[in-house]
């Protein structure tokens, strides 16, 4: 029963395009939502969040945006660079009660970006 | 990395023996959570703890026990080593306002 979703399970661009990441959950009761990024032989990073409260969220090159009625989010890298290539984690947590700020996780997207 | 450390980073081990990894953190923080990452599932929460001796399961907590005698230190065991737990392993911690893990750079175990 996978309730975060990545169906990509990776993605090419070229150096300077926009790399669009997607992501879709199933639980109605996740409330934040997190991308990490992973290097090889390296822990996954944080990268950005979005709370459910909000539609959008820039940081940078990078924006998530979330659409609750179709509970999709996506990530936005805008322009890519070649230092982006790395695993692309999709996360989300329902922050409330006994949750104790667990993290449930996608299977990740293989970023490339070709110079 | 920012205060977590995981050992072994590699580690070899036969089917059917006890292996612990650990994880240390110098953050005081109070979560901590066990991860593993395989192909085809991201990563998928062992166990946890949300304080000392405060511990629960995640989704794949079978063959997998853990302690938290000191903040500091969160131990994984598996009691009984499988090929299936082949696998890298992932420490986390969390401090209490903020949402984002800090992860160790991981446990690269083979059982054969």
């Amino acid at each position: 029963d996978q309730q975060v979703k990545q169906n990509s399970p990776s993605l090419s661009v070229q150096e300077g395009r926009i790399s669009i990441l997607n992501c879709d959950y199933t639980n109605s009761m996740f409330d934040y939502f997190l991308w990490y990024k992973k290097y090889p032989a390296e822990g996954p990073t944080f990268l950005i969040s979005i709370s459910s409260i909000k539609d959008k969220n820039e940081d940078g090159r990078f924006t998530v945006f979330l659409n609750k009625s179709a509970k999709h989010l996506s990530l936005h890298i805008v322009p890519s660079q070649p230092g982006d290539s790395a695993v692309y984690f999709c996360a989300a947590s329902a922050f409330g009660g006994t949750s104790y700020g667990k993290l449930t996780f996608g299977q990740g997207t293989i970023l490339t970006v070709h110079p | 990395d920012a205060g977590i450390t995981q050992s072994p980073r590699h580690k070899v081990t036969e089917t059917g023996t006890p292996v612990t990894l650990r994880c240390h953190q110098t953050e005081n923080h109070r979560y901590m959570y066990w991860y593993r990452q395989d192909p085809g599932h991201g990563l998928r929460l062992i166990h946890y703890s949300y304080g000392v001796k405060d511990t629960d399961k995640g989704e794949v907590s079978d063959g997998y026990s853990v302690s938290r005698s000191k903040t500091e230190d969160f131990l994984l065991t598996l009691e009984s080593a499988t090929s299936s737990q082949t696998s890298v392993y992932f420490c986390a911690i969390r401090d209490g306002p903020t949402y984002g893990y800090t992860f160790g750079s991981g446990t690269r175990l083979t059982v054969v």
